[in-house]
């Protein structure tokens, strides 16, 4: 079947402008992952969703990000305000669960934000 | 928290040879994942090989093996008969086995380079 799929894949946007990230997982996941990757570093965790709740995002660095899951299948990442800072790849991930498991995660292409 | 350290930025290696990526990793806990990842210019994370921190056999898929030094908390990557193909940035992570979340924890990536 698909693989995860994020749209759009690269998005240029003004400093002060909002955003949004979609994230389409693997059909049957219910665990959804968001990890932000700064040029030159490795992925960092955001927030990670079981179904429709966010189960942890302790990794969102301020409130300016916040990411929904309502129906429990694709995700949007929102960033308000955006900043020059926030520029980095957005990788999403999905696997069939969370929990004490050892579930393979299967990472989408992710979507380039640049702020200028 | 638990972190991961990859120390080599960059590696280079001639096709037909064999390369050792290193990888460190700093935890309290005794049950976990570790895993190596290789992600393409395209930007989508491809899991190269896992191993659990319970097993003391090293995994190995096809040309890739690792050194689990669990004592020592090393992790190195071994791929062998390297490939134009190989070239790309590697990152080492870290899962625990009880975190409900399964989150990753990712190093800072070594390019590879694969000379013809």
């Amino acid at each position: 079947g698909a693989g995860v799929s994020q749209t759009p894949s690269n998005k240029v946007t003004e400093k002060g402008k909002y955003v949004e990230l979609r994230c389409d997982p693997i059909s049957g996941h219910t665990a959804l992952y968001w990890y932000r990757q700064s040029l030159g570093q490795g992925p960092e965790f955001l927030i990670y969703f079981q179904g429709t709740g966010a189960a942890d995002d302790s990794g969102l660095p301020n409130d300016r990000f916040f990411a929904v899951r309502p129906e429990g299948s694709v995700s949007t990442l929102k960033i308000q305000r955006t900043e020059r800072g926030d520029s980095a790849v957005y990788l999403c991930a999905s696997s069939l669960r969370a929990g004490f498991s050892s579930y393979e995660q299967y990472f989408g292409p992710g979507t380039r934000l640049t702020v200028t | 928290a638990q972190t991961v350290t990859q120390s080599q930025p960059e590696m280079s290696v001639q096709e037909a040879e064999t390369v050792t990526l290193s990888c460190t990793y700093d935890t309290s806990e005794s049950d976990y994942y570790l895993f190596w990842y290789k992600q393409p210019p395209s930007r989508q994370m491809i899991l190269v090989i896992r191993q659990e921190a319970y097993k003391q056999q090293n995994a190995t898929e096809n040309r890739f093996s690792v050194n689990f030094q669990k004592a020592a908390k090393s992790f190195s990557l071994k791929i062998s008969d390297s490939q134009l193909g190989d070239a790309a940035m590697y990152f080492c992570a870290y899962r625990s086995a009880r975190n409900a979340g399964n989150m990753l924890t990712f190093g800072g990536g070594t390019r590879l380079m694969v000379k013809p």
